[in-house]
């Protein structure tokens, strides 16, 4: 069984920084298909922010990418966000998951999610 | 990029009886149509994929169907695990996209 697990800050001041990590377990990343990143604002719906493949390829959300990195770590079967000049709108829970398939991915193992405030 | 738009935005519902939730894509996505269902303080749980095929684990009351622009999520038979919020998902076309959700509600 695949399993994700989020790690991060729960609190980043305006204008700095954001980094993320989700440690996979059960499934190497090395191994295939696309890791991503999604938030949810509070109250509100779902949003992709970036994807990345186990050979290093990147996507991201065409009205966040000049404020994202999404990298990976193989040796610690990990990958991470990095989200710069955040701003009260970047709040949310954010979930990171793995996409699935053989042309096109879903979602189907999501992290439990971790709760970002961005606030001074 | 494609903007999926769910209808209705909430469906007032008792157990028991058939939910039917609506998808709709402003440009073709093939079948590359996935739903989710999201509990409150959870994270989302894959329902359906590929339009039509239940993910592992989901049971048969629900069905998927539709292709192109259209996509139907139907619950057969509301059983109360069921009362949540369902989104859309198209990975058909870049970028990738949600719709903005139903809740399903007692």
């Amino acid at each position: 069984q695949v399993q994700l697990q989020e790690s991060g800050p729960g609190l980043v001041k305006p204008s700095e920084t954001l980094s993320l990590t989700c440690a996979v377990s059960g499934y190497s990343i090395s191994s295939g298909y696309f890791w991503a990143w999604v938030r949810q604002p509070p109250g509100k719906g779902l949003e992709w922010i970036a994807s990345v493949s186990r050979d290093g390829k990147t996507d991201y959300n065409p009205s966040l990418k000049t404020r994202l990195t999404i990298s990976m770590d193989t040796s610690k079967n990990q990958f991470s966000l990095t989200l710069s000049s955040v701003t009260a709108a970047d709040t949310a829970v954010y979930y990171c998951g793995r996409r699935y398939g053989d042309s096109r991915h879903f979602f189907d193992f999501w992290g439990q999610g971790i709760k970002v405030t961005v606030s001074s | 990029e494609i903007v999926l738009t769910q209808s209705p935005g909430t469906l007032s519902l008792s157990p028991g009886e058939r939910a039917t939730l609506s998808c709709r894509a402003s440009q073709t996505v093939s079948s590359y149509l996935a739903w989710y269902q999201q509990k409150p303080g959870q994270a989302p749980r894959l329902v359906i994929y590929g339009a039509s095929s239940r993910a592992t684990g989901i049971p048969d009351r629900f069905s998927g169907s539709g292709s192109g622009t259209d996509f139907t999520l139907t619950i057969s038979s509301l059983e109360p695990e069921d009362f949540a919020v369902y989104y859309c998902h198209q990975y058909g076309v870049a970028p990738i996209a949600f719709g903005g959700g139903t809740k399903v509600e007692i």
